[in-house]
């Protein structure tokens, strides 16, 4: 089956511990992407990724970092978390950077205290 | 900077067709007009997408204004199973292909 995944789907962790957050998929996807979606803001891309070895700052990129070193995983690195990243993180993939249609994980809810 | 305005919720019975409007005035030329929803407790979902003509598939048809500054989303028959948050998106084709999501519209369907 067609899918992206995460992991953790859920954690609580506290302020400055660094965490990381993965995403896969299995459908050979070149571009990938993290979101962060906070209520009434809608999706706000973090960073995205047009294939390996080649990331770049969506809309806001501030306090986190990623890496793809291999086609199907994108993980999401919080160096040192606060709590203005509670927040609930999507991974997505896409064909290629002109494809249509993005395809979702389930979500990772996070909470920094 | 590119963005789009949506009603917060919209409410419909079960098996009417419902019309999502979207304003999207600061459009440019090149820029794709996607939707996607996102039920409860999941992750967004494709819908659909045009760029001028209007558009159908399985899941709905898209109605692009002509001077492209809005668009509507038309479910023909709603079930309880589209109720779900519903995202007007713009695509930038001239910078990197990004989405720029709305707040969207939450869609209650009424038995």
């Amino acid at each position: 089956e067609a899918q992206v995944t995460q992991n953790p789907r859920y954690l609580i962790t506290v302020t400055g511990k660094k965490l990381t957050v993965t995403c896969s998929q299995n459908m050979n996807h070149e571009y990938m992407s993290w979101y962060r979606q906070d209520p009434g803001l809608g999706l706000r891309q973090i960073y995205y990724s047009m294939n390996v070895e080649v990331t770049d700052k969506g809309d806001v990129p501030e306090g986190y970092k990623v890496s793809r070193k291999e086609k199907r995983n994108f993980p999401l690195i919080l160096e040192s978390p606060s709590p203005n990243q509670t927040s609930l993180y999507f991974c997505a993939s896409t064909r290629g950077e002109g494809a249509s249609e993005q395809y979702f994980g389930p979500g990772t809810r996070l909470t920094v205290t | 900077d590119a963005k789009t305005t949506q009603p917060n919720s919209m409410e419909s019975n079960e098996e009417e067709p419902v019309h999502l409007p979207c304003n999207h005035s600061t459009i440019s030329g090149t820029d794709y007009i996607h939707w996607y929803r996102q039920l409860p407790s999941q992750g967004p979902e494709y819908v659909i997408h045009g760029l001028t003509s209007n558009v159908n598939n399985r899941m709905a048809s898209l109605a692009i204004a002509e001077d492209r500054k809005s668009s509507t989303l038309i479910l023909h028959r709603a079930t309880l199973r589209d109720a779900a948050v519903y995202y007007c998106i713009l695509r930038l084709m001239d910078s990197n292909y990004q989405l720029i999501w709305g707040a969207g519209t939450k869609l209650i369907i009424k038995p």
